[in-house]
């Protein structure tokens, strides 16, 4: 049964440092893996995907890699500002259409 | 492109009712699957439709249905609610054609069910 997890559960960075969320996967046997955003109450926004045979994904100040060996994949945002304050989730994959396995998120704060 | 759409946005009912969410997809897609996501956690697989049948379903008992329409809009029914029902209800869609097999998902903005 794949179990993903995501550490820290909370995190609190003053504005314009860099954020860096861990998500890890107990099976590597993934067809994918996606992150989303969340903002309180509201629904998931996709940021990026990343199929199995690709190591990293960028969209502007979001870079996401994956080390499917390893289980791991991070997503670094970049110089953070504080409309970057909301939730984080990876999700995995494992054929495509197929149901997302969801870490517990990270929740994350940047302060002015 | 029209996004994920998802009805009523919030609703309230008592332990026993019966209650029906409802999904537009994404256009373009055909395949609709629902997630249940309590307070604090990450978002749990109920099931998926695809081409108007169940195509995967996840650790939630029968009280919890669902249909797909030939216009690919969906779904979720929960017979006799419990306490534990409060949550809120994510339908995602995406596009299972051949070419298009990315497995990329997106969600509505769900509907938050209060279980009383």
């Amino acid at each position: 049964k794949q179990e993903v997890t995501q550490i820290p559960a909370a995190l609190s960075v003053p504005e314009g440092e860099n954020l860096v969320l861990n998500c890890s996967f107990t099976d590597s046997a993934i067809y994918n893996l996606q992150w989303f955003r969340q903002d309180p109450g509201k629904g998931l926004t996709s940021l990026l995907l990343i199929q199995s045979s690709q190591r990293e994904q960028t969209s502007g100040r979001l870079n996401a890699s994956l080390d499917k060996s390893s289980g791991r994949s991070t997503l670094y945002i970049a110089a953070s500002q504080p409309g970057d304050s909301a939730t984080y989730l990876c999700a995995v994959a494992k054929a495509a259409g197929n149901k997302l396995t969801f870490g517990g998120g990270t929740r994350v704060l940047v302060k002015p | 492109e029209t996004g994920v759409t998802q009805s009523p946005t919030h609703l309230i009912k008592t332990r026993g009712q019966q209650v029906t969410l409802r999904c537009s997809s994404q256009s373009g897609h055909n395949t609709v699957s629902w997630y249940q996501q309590a307070l604090g956690q990450g978002p749990q697989f109920i099931f998926q439709y695809y081409r108007e049948e169940e195509n995967g379903r996840g650790n939630f008992p029968p009280r919890f249905s669902g249909l797909q329409f030939p216009n690919y809009s969906s779904e979720l029914n929960v017979n006799a609610l419990e306490l534990d029902d409060s949550a809120l209800y994510l339908c995602a869609s995406s596009s299972l054609r051949q070419g298009v097999r990315t497995g990329e998902l997106f969600f509505g903005e769900g509907s938050r069910l209060t279980v009383l």
